[in-house]
């Protein structure tokens, strides 16, 4: 069974600059979580999406990022612009529900210079 | 904001050893569940604990899980070179309702295992 698919799997890129992060999830989760983690930290939830309704976003920044999951599947995370303090790794996790544990990718480390 | 925090930071120990991590955290849980992460790879799941469940094991893992002290233990026996990974514990917090999914998570353990 393939696992959650991440790309790019690093970025670096200057500040102002648009960056946007894509995620597929394990074949038939319905749940999926974007996190960011920074160096030497746990991950921290950013938005939860059951289906294609964003049902936690609470902690996302809502003035420079945005995310969509489109028909419930894919998703993408945007940040724009980005600013130095965003350099972070970006994970991506999908469940079979909320109630389930999680199954995390390899990420995508962000750089912003 | 973390909820879940690990003890002690870092834990160096030979081959064979066993190795025991602790968490905290501050509210009432449905679920707390312990994650590794090697080094540049992704974070994997190992154990999911419930609320209503007091201890469980897979393999050479064992976790507790003490709701009244809102704490949990991990415990790795007879560890190897390859158990070398941070490893954090996730809090599931009762927000009202039925809610879950929100995964908080400590900063973590980072466990050395020398051959």
């Amino acid at each position: 069974e393939a696992g959650v698919v991440q790309s790019p799997r690093y970025k670096i890129i200057e500040k102002k600059q648009p960056v946007a992060f894509w995620c597929n999830p394990i074949s038939g989760h319905n749940t999926l979580y974007w996190y960011r983690q920074n160096l030497g930290q746990g991950p921290e939830l950013l938005i939860r999406y059951e289906n294609e309704e964003a049902v936690d976003d609470s902690q996302l920044p809502k003035d420079r990022f945005s995310a969509e999951r489109l028909k419930g599947v894919d998703s993408t995370l945007k940040i724009q612009p980005a600013e130095l303090g965003d350099s972070a790794v970006y994970l991506c996790a999908s469940s079979f529900g909320p109630r389930h544990e999680q199954y995390f990718g390899p990420g995508t480390r962000l750089t912003v210079t | 904001s973390q909820q879940g925090e690990e003890d002690p930071q870092a834990l160096s120990i030979q081959e064979g050893e066993n190795a025991t991590m602790n968490c905290s955290y501050k509210t009432s849980i449905n679920n707390l569940q312990w994650y590794r992460q090697n080094s540049g790879r992704g974070l994997v799941h190992l154990i999911l604990i419930r609320s209503n469940e007091r201890e469980k094991h897979s393999g050479r893992l064992r976790v507790t899980l003490d709701t009244s002290k809102k704490s949990s233990s991990l415990l790795i026996t007879a560890s190897r070179a390859a158990d070398t990974a941070s490893y954090f514990c996730a809090t599931d917090a009762k927000t009202g309702g039925t809610s879950y999914g929100k995964l908080t998570f400590g900063q973590g353990t980072i466990l050395t295992v020398h051959p």
